[in-house]
């Protein structure tokens, strides 16, 4: 099956800093949505984004389906962003996530 | 987006006893659903696909009659857990997904605790 990687797994930032978040996978899909799961467990829609690049807000993905990895920006991180982030992919008829990244972002 | 409910949010129960948790899709009639647990610090892991009206998809090494789900219509889809346990206990989550659309959508999560 398809192997989703998600790197780094745990980061520590200071109110206002900026982070790249990196999501890797070892076939072609058909798409890759991220999320942000927060702290009561709720999964947040991010972004939908088989290829290309998006952005809303302080938040902006892009995905190079050719080379199978997508990445995740946020600028100017608050406290309120604190939580995992997962990356998921549609693989077939599968939707497999990948181990997600804890974010801690301290004031 | 879509809007997906679950009830109960958390729910507390003997080991031995049977928990239902039930799964609706409030905006679009869903013909597919998805069941996801997921335990403490990690990912969330495919349990099974719940289709209306057939059969339950189940994954490799979920136990079918231990889980059991039902679709019964197009907005709604349950998960009993069977004679519960405490190794039971975890996050339960479903998702439903549009049509032709490729974003899935997710329910707030059922936390369960088995004693």
């Amino acid at each position: 099956g398809i192997q989703v990687e998600q790197s780094p797994p745990d980061l520590i930032l200071q109110e206002g800093a900026n982070s790249t978040l990196r999501c890797n996978f070892s076939d072609s899909v058909n798409n890759l949505q991220w999320f942000h799961q927060n702290p009561w467990g709720q999964l947040i829609n991010l972004f939908y984004i088989p290829s290309g690049t998006k952005q809303n807000g302080r938040l902006s993905a892009t995905t190079v389906a050719t080379e199978r990895y997508s990445l995740l920006y946020i600028s100017s991180s608050q406290t309120t962003d604190s939580g995992v982030y997962f990356c998921a992919v549609n693989y077939g008829q599968n939707f497999v996530f990948g181990p997600g990244t804890r974010l801690s972002v301290l004031p | 987006g879509a809007v997906v409910s679950q009830h109960p949010s958390r729910v507390i129960c003997k080991s031995g006893t049977s928990v239902k948790i039930e799964c609706r899709s409030l905006d679009f009639q869903a013909t597919t659903m998805f069941w996801y647990r997921q335990f403490p610090k990690q990912s969330l892991m495919l349990m099974a696909t719940s289709n209306e009206g057939s059969k339950a998809t189940y994954e490799q090494g979920v136990e079918k009659d231990k889980f059991l789900i039902n679709h019964a219509s197009l907005t709604l889809s349950t998960l009993t857990v069977t004679s519960a346990h405490p190794e039971d206990s975890s996050f339960y989550i479903c998702s439903t997904k549009k049509a032709g659309a490729g974003a899935q959508y997710f329910g707030p999560g059922t936390r369960l605790l088995v004693l």
